[in-house]
């Protein structure tokens, strides 16, 4: 079945590191991507998507390419803050089957000053 | 546009006793998800409905989960006859089922079934 794997955590850098957190995925087809975050003691927010290969979603300094040739959407951000401490979860959707998403195990990401 | 929200906000319950959550999606919204997410995962679909009509159902959703939208707006996920498995965080998002549209969750239901 359709399925998403992610690095796993925790990911502890120091401010202003370079930030890479690797997704793939496994799909019968070509889903949506998605990167959702969840921020200590909040709710799953939507940070970036991409609908279509080599398609670029980026929000906040974070960046994600949809590769479907590596069927991979890792999430990249150049420098990073105290305050993107958070956990990162990859997903996928497939609007024609009801769009419900399919998660990763997420990320926890841990940001230093 | 208040969001989506969900009561309660947690929830401690024994073994055996039924339990039910409530959702109210973001307002003009016809599609509302259940996922459930235990400690160190990600979230899992359980159930999702359009307008209504309960479309989909997780082969997660046993027979002592029950969800309901009766008018549309709303929904209730309840459990009956809990089990200490089903500790969990519930959460609920609702989309306007439009292609290239975004889920947008609410804060969850945290379960805790002694």
């Amino acid at each position: 079945g359709d399925s998403v794997t992610q690095m796993e955590g925790p990911v502890t850098l120091s401010e202003e590191a370079f930030l890479t957190i690797n997704c793939t995925y496994t799909a019968t087809g070509y889903p949506s991507l998605f990167w959702y975050v969840q921020y200590p003691g909040e709710g799953l927010q939507l940070l970036l998507k991409a609908t279509k290969a080599d398609d670029k979603g980026s929000n906040k300094g974070f960046e994600a390419t949809y590769r479907k040739e590596t069927t991979s959407f890792h999430l990249e951000k150049g420098s990073v803050q105290v305050s993107d401490s958070a956990v990162y979860f990859c997903a996928l959707l497939f609007y024609n089957q009801g769009g419900k998403l399919i998660f990763g195990q997420g990320t926890e990401l841990s940001v230093k000053p | 546009d208040t969001g989506v929200s969900q009561d309660p906000r947690h929830k401690i319950t024994k073994r055996g006793q039924n339990v039910t959550f409530r959702c109210d999606p973001i307002s003009e919204h016809n599609r509302l998800y259940w996922y459930r997410q235990t400690l160190g995962q990600g979230p899992e679909f359980l159930t999702y409905f359009q307008n209504e009509a309960q479309l989909e159902k997780s082969r997660l959703l046993s027979d002592r989960f029950s969800a309901e939208r009766p008018k549309g707006s709303f929904s209730t996920l309840e459990i009956q006859r809990t089990e200490q498995g089903d500790s969990a965080m519930y959460l609920c998002a609702s989309s306007l089922g439009v292609t290239g549209e975004t889920q947008y969750f609410g804060p969850g239901t945290r379960l805790l079934v002694l």
